[in-house]
């Protein structure tokens, strides 16, 4: 099975920051990852998907890059509502897993 | 625009079963696989099963293998998951999911809902 890493496992961050969340995953998955945002009590939103695609209706200041093993989610100026935890989601094969989540502060 | 309504949650007694349903709206729905994912409470997100447009292939968590089965009914926009045998470590918020493709592979999960509570005690 394919299991997924991410690091750090909580950030806290200033308003205006860039933020970098990094997922590993064990093993190559292509460009196969997704990755959510979720709010406290909330279900998760889609953010990217195919490692790098923008899901519509999500702002610019989310992008996703990375290819095999290495994947990283940035926010290019953060902003207060981005207040949440994070997960990526390996879609290369099944049984599809997700990272353990980074929670997302703001100072 | 895309709903998706859970219901079906509530309490049980370990050992017991219980089928959750989930009616869907504002999409062709026989056009997209679908899913249940589930989180237990203060912990992270659990990847449960897939079912595809014509419920023909169901894909399953190791965890729920033989416990757990997907359907669906195309015909009144529904998914469901029987839940049987279920164990205290079942306990979660179980979130239906409707599943994006790319290419026939199922990509990422574009749409959740609420989610629906269900506790697994004696």
């Amino acid at each position: 099975d394919i299991q997924m890493t991410q690091s750090p496992s909580s950030v806290s961050a200033s308003v205006g920051d860039r933020v970098a969340i990094t997922c590993r995953a064990s093993q190559d998955i292509g460009s196969w990852v997704a990755w959510y945002q979720q709010k406290a009590g909330k279900a998760p939103v889609l953010l990217i998907y195919a490692a790098s695609t923008l899901q519509s209706g999500v702002p610019s200041r989310f992008s996703g890059s990375g290819s095999g093993t290495d994947f990283i989610l940035t926010i290019s100026s953060l902003q207060p509502e981005d207040s949440a935890t994070y997960y990526c989601q390996q879609a290369k094969r099944f049984p599809i897993a997700f990272g353990q989540g980074t929670r997302l502060e703001i100072k | 625009q895309v709903h998706l309504a859970e219901s079906g949650g509530g309490l049980v007694k370990p050992g017991g079963s219980l089928r959750l349903s989930c009616a869907a709206s504002g999409f062709t729905f026989s056009d997209y696989y679908m899913g249940w994912m589930r989180q237990a409470p203060e912990k992270g997100l659990e990847w449960v099963s897939y079912i595809s447009t014509t419920g023909s292939y169901t894909n399953y968590a190791d965890s729920v293998m033989g416990r757990f089965t997907i359907s669906r009914d195309n015909a009144k926009n529904s998914v469901f998951l029987q839940m049987d045998s279920l164990r205290a470590d079942d306990t979660a918020v179980y979130y239906c999911a409707r599943v994006m493709d790319i290419v026939l592979i199922p990509a990422a999960i574009d749409y959740w809902g609420r989610g629906t509570l269900v506790t697994v005690s004696s």
